[in-house]
This record gives structure tokens, sequence and C-alpha cells, in this order.
């Protein structure tokens, strides 16, 4: 069974960082590229980051371009999100999730979705 | 930037039929998924590419893209289908999500 178990979220002054990870077991981690997904409280889905099986493409959403880093340790079956500069409106409940190819495309889908990580931006 | 609109609420009769429309710019030339969210989970793949469904999902949820929109539909509603749905498509590599009808089952 495919597992994905996000941790590292809690609660962060604005400006300051943290950093995401993701536990990938159930199938072969570096076969496929991987993504994060947000959803501000009460919100809707945001796509924010990408990243390829080998780390060779990397895509972010606007909102989070040049503060968010995104990257992986296929050894480690591990995910990661490095988030810098963090502001209030950065306050979600982060989800990992898998791609079905090894790089995502026009016609990628998220399946499944971790049961995600709270991160809160509060002074 | 890319948009995708969803109408915020639909809402059914146990057993009729719900028409979730999607609406973006040439969406049709686009792929588009689905998911469903209940309330307190995460989200769970409904549809892909248009008018997939993976296995495990039942035969009375499908879908369909052409022009401006994609359409979710659920045939034969049932109470547990009352949940959050979201279309998502792609646009230059960037993950782009609708924003989201609540379906409610009365």
């Amino acid at each position: 069974e495919v597992q994905l178990v996000e941790s590292g979220g809690g609660l962060v002054q604005p400006g300051r960082s943290l950093r995401l990870s993701c536990a990938a077991s159930g199938f072969t981690f570096d076969d496929y590229a991987m993504h994060w997904v947000r959803q501000a409280p009460g919100k809707g889905l945001e796509w924010v980051s990408g990243i390829s099986w080998n780390s060779g493409t990397t895509g972010y959403a606007d909102s989070v371009k040049g503060r968010f880093t995104i990257s992986r340790d296929n050894a480690k079956k591990s995910l990661y999100l490095q988030m810098n500069s963090l502001r209030a409106e950065d306050t979600a409940l982060y989800y990992c999730a898998k791609d079905p190819g090894s790089n995502w495309g026009t016609d990628s889908w998220f399946d499944p979705w971790g049961q995600g990580t709270l991160v809160t931006v509060s002074s | 930037s890319y948009e995708l609109t969803q109408p915020p609420s639909v809402s059914v009769s146990p057993g009729q039929t719900a028409s979730i429309p999607c609406s973006g710019d040439k969406l049709g030339d686009k792929y588009a998924c689905w998911y469903q969210q209940k309330p307190g989970q995460s989200p769970v793949l409904l549809i892909y590419q248009d008018n997939k469904r993976p296995s495990g999902i039942p035969e009375r949820f499908s879908g369909s893209n052409s022009g401006n929109t994609a359409t979710l539909t659920i045939s034969g509603t049932q109470t547990m289908d009352e949940a959050d749905y979201y279309c998502q498509a792609w646009d230059s590599s960037t993950g782009v999500f609708g924003t989201g009808t609540k379906v409610t089952v009365l």
C-alpha cells in the first residue's frame, strides 16, 4: 500500500523558516515525481511545488517562488520542502502527493495524498 | 495566471444526477482531473485525463471536457457523496486547482 506521511509542521513566527518532510513507502520512490499541495484553513487547494524523479526539474507556484525550495532524497525515500521568509498567508495544511510519472506534465495528477502537516505562521 | 472557476455549491437529491462544471480558458485543450475531499480528510482522486476512473472509484462518477468547460457528473448520487469537489489542470507546468464546489445531498 502506498503511504505518504508528512511531518515538520508547527507554529512559526513571520520571517522565520521551517522544513517539511514527507516519508514515502509502498512504491519505488525514485521512479516518480512528487508534489506539495497546501490548503489554508477553510479554503481551497493550491499547488505549491513539484520535483521530478531525479531532482532535475522543479517547479513552484508564483506565491512561493524564491522563498520555498523542494528537494528529495531517493535513498531515504523522502521529499522535503524548505520554507523561508514565511508569511501569515503561508498558514495551511501542507500535503505531499505522488505523481503518476517520473516527471510531471500536462497529463499529471495527484494520487495518493498524505494526511498533511499543519503550518501556522503567526507572531 | 490561469484560473479554473467552479460554482461554490450544488444541491442534489439522493438518487439524482449532479453536474459540477469547471470553467477555464480553452480548458478542453488540457487534461482535467477531479478530486473529492470529505471534511477532515485528504483529497482523493476521482477522475484523471478528463474521463478515466482510478480503480476503486464507483462508476457513478464520470467526467468530460470540451471547449472551456470540464464537467464532473455524479449519477445516482448517494448521501456519502456529500463533499467538496475540486477540478485541476496544468498550465505551463504549473498546477491549477478550481475554486471548489460543495455538494450537498438532501
